[in-house]
């Protein structure tokens, strides 16, 4: 079945570091790719997404490419912030099912020290 | 525009008794879905719910079941509880034809001693 890895945490960085979160997927069909951030005590908040193959998804200065070839959707910032510590969930889901859902990895929880 | 909303955000039961938590879609939103997030996992697809009909299930027992009304609010149900159900209970909702890109509410927080 479907499913997706990401790495592993936790992963500590100074304020102002390069971020990557590696994400691969395995999937048999076209699935739409999100990345889900987890807030201490908080529900998941979709932090973007991508819907087709080569298609970029950014927000709040984060970014993740859709790449087919290497089924992959890394989530990467230039210059990250004490604001962004939580916890980032790779995902994915099928667009062609008529009752879609969620896949998540198992999480990655970020760190940020001032 | 309201968004998803859960209630009530903690829940504490004892082994052996039954809870309901409750959930109230996004404006627009037809479809419903339930996920178990188990202390430091990714959350696990339940079941989702259209037209008040359970429209996919993933792996859990039929001691986990749901309903949902006309106006697209949604319950979870689950009997006979056990230690392994605590956990933080999801709820999302999207639009129609989009269950792809779900909502997600903030959760209820359900321990079981």
């Amino acid at each position: 079945g479907d499913s997706v890895t990401q790495m592993e945490g936790p992963v500590t960085l100074s304020e102002e570091a390069f971020l990557t979160i590696n994400c691969t997927y395995t999937a048999t069909g076209y699935p739409s790719l999100f990345w889900y951030v987890q807030y201490p005590g908080e529900g998941l908040q979709l932090l973007l997404k991508a819907t087709k193959a080569d298609d970029k998804g950014s927000n709040k200065g984060f970014e993740a490419t859709y790449r087919k070839e290497t089924t992959s959707f890394h989530l990467e910032k230039g210059s990250v912030q004490v604001s962004d510590s939580a916890v980032y969930f790779c995902a994915l889901s099928d667009r062609d099912s008529s009752a879609s859902k969620i896949i998540f990895g198992s999480g990655t929880r970020l760190s940020i020290r001032p | 525009e309201t968004g998803v909303t859960q209630s009530p955000t903690h829940l504490i039961k004892t082994r052996g008794q039954q809870v309901t938590l409750r959930c109230s879609s996004q404006s627009g939103h037809n479809t419903v879905s339930w996920y178990q997030q188990a202390l430091g996992q990714g959350p696990q697809f339940i079941f989702q719910y259209y037209r008040e009909e359970e429209n996919g299930r993933g792996n859990f027992p039929p001691r986990f079941s749901g309903l949902q009304f006309p106006n697209y609010s949604s319950e979870l149900n689950v009997n006979a509880l056990e230690l392994d159900d605590s956990a933080l209970y999801l709820c999302a909702s999207s639009f129609p034809g989009q269950t792809y890109e779900q909502y997600f509410g903030p959760g209820t927080r359900l321990t079981v001693t």
